[in-house]
């Protein structure tokens, strides 16, 4: 079956920084996508790796591992407005979206 | 990035009627939209993908008698959750995708529906 795994909830305190990981097994691989969803919101795109590597995009960058079905999303200098829910989703072989369900992260001052 | 808006943002209805939700992207066509339920702590669950013009795509366990999905036009698409129950209280997200050379096929999501039913 396919699985895409995440910690539940992380904490993290504001102006440090966190790493959420995401490991997945799925059928074929066509991309990952990192997704950002406040409570009651719906998700809103972060960023997609398809090669591996590090891809920096201003305090949020996402890394992608395929020989190791593992990516993560690292967070600098964390602000509040940074507590969500980080949603890791991979592309199948069929170009569909498999979902992780999800990392709570919560920002203390 | 392109904007998808979904309407109602929130209902609230007796068991046994049926609620419509509406989808729209504003700047672009779509001709296949996604409708996804997410219940708390959860994660989205793809209910069936839209497309403009044809019958919708059903994931398997989702009941296409309950949860009509019409995509008339490149621009609209709506779920109608038919005789609603309790159990099918939830948050119920459209999304769509644009598809351009180069695309990395990245989703942009409606404003979301929750949907109460008493």
């Amino acid at each position: 079956g396919q699985n895409i795994d995440q910690p539940t909830e992380m904490t993290a305190t504001e102006g440090a920084i966190v790493q959420i990981n995401c490991t997945y097994q799925t059928s074929g691989f066509n991309g990952l996508f990192w997704y950002q969803q406040h409570a009651g919101e719906a998700p809103t795109f972060l960023s997609y790796n398809v090669l591996d590597g590090l891809e920096e995009k201003g305090r949020f960058s996402s890394f992608l591992s395929r020989s190791k079905g593992y990516s993560y999303l690292l967070l600098k200098e964390l602000q509040m407005k940074d507590s969500a829910s980080y949603l890791c989703a991979v592309k199948d072989s069929n170009y569909q979206l498999i979902w992780g369900a999800g990392t709570k992260l919560i920002i203390k001052p | 990035g392109a904007v998808v808006s979904q309407h109602p943002s929130w209902v609230i209805c007796k068991s046994g009627t049926s609620v419509k939700i509406e989808c729209r992207s504003l700047d672009f066509q779509a001709t296949t939209m996604f409708w996804y339920r997410q219940f708390p702590k959860q994660s989205l669950m793809l209910m069936a993908t839209s497309n403009e013009g044809s019958k919708a795509t059903y994931e398997q366990g989702v009941e296409k008698d309950k949860f009509l999905i019409n995509h008339a036009s490149l621009t609209l698409s709506t779920l109608t959750v038919t005789s609603a129950h309790p159990e099918d209280s939830s948050f119920y997200i459209c999304s769509a995708r644009v598809l351009l050379a180069g695309d990395t096929g990245e989703l942009f999501f409606g404003e979301g529906s929750r949907l109460t039913v008493l």
